[in-house]
């Protein structure tokens, strides 16, 4: 999607840390999300922020936001070869009945 | 319980034919989307039902595109006349009332030769 803009490529070593990078342009937008698909599988929701946090933390995975540049970040810690996959950012805007608009991924190689 | 299925998973025709895409949304969901994703690219929104009615369909690219959602259940995806530009994977998500969670399928995978 034109609006969320990511890199397109990521290679890490297994135990290192990951930071997956996007940017947005839509100052209206109210959630952001991170989703991987895995070949062959659908989209699996890994974590969302509300655009009036800045950071959220799951296990693993962190997320931080910086609204004012419209940049968003998913930090993976020691990752694992599981890990390697597609990873899309992705945003709704309010009042838009939650439609998603995704960017167009970044896919993640995870070298043992 | 049982995730969102999709049928077929994948479906290959000719240029020209008519084809039809199902999706069964998660039991209870109220809103359901389609997603169309081609090759190497992101998903991009298609349309969106919540209960029978379609919400916005503003991402359908022309006419020859159509979904209902005649039950508030299960939806189809009705493309006429199939051009090779409309091979992709076609989405379908659903999420429940106020929640922002979307649940995808599998997808169907569609080839226009």
């Amino acid at each position: 999607g034109e609006d969320v803009e990511q890199s397109l490529f990521l290679s890490v070593r297994e135990g290192d840390s990951s930071v997956i990078n996007c940017t947005y342009t839509d100052s209206s937008s109210t959630y952001l999300y991170w989703y991987k698909q895995e070949p062959g599988a659908g989209l699996q929701l890994l974590t969302y922020i509300f655009s009036n946090m800045d950071m959220k933390q799951d296990q693993r995975l962190t997320v931080l936001l910086n609204k004012k540049d419209k940049h968003l970040s998913l930090r993976i810690a020691d990752t694992q070869t599981g890990d390697s996959a597609i990873y899309f950012c992705a945003e709704s805007k309010r009042d838009a009945g939650n439609m998603l608009t995704f960017g167009g991924g970044t896919r993640l190689m995870v070298k043992p | 319980g049982a995730g969102v299925s999709q049928t077929p998973s994948n479906k290959v025709t000719e240029k020209g034919k008519y084809v039809e895409l199902r999706c069964d949304p998660i039991s209870g969901h109220t809103a359901l989307y389609w997603y169309r994703q081609s090759l190497g690219q992101g998903p991009e929104f298609l349309i969106y039902f919540q209960g029978t009615g379609a919400a916005d369909d503003s991402g359908l690219p022309n006419d020859r595109f159509f979904a209902v959602r005649p039950e508030g259940s299960v939806s189809t995806l009705k493309i006429q006349r199939t051009e090779r530009g409309d091979s992709a994977v076609y989405l379908c998500a659903s999420s429940s009332t106020g929640s922002r969670e979307q649940f995808f399928g599998p997808g169907t995978r569609l080839t226009v030769l």
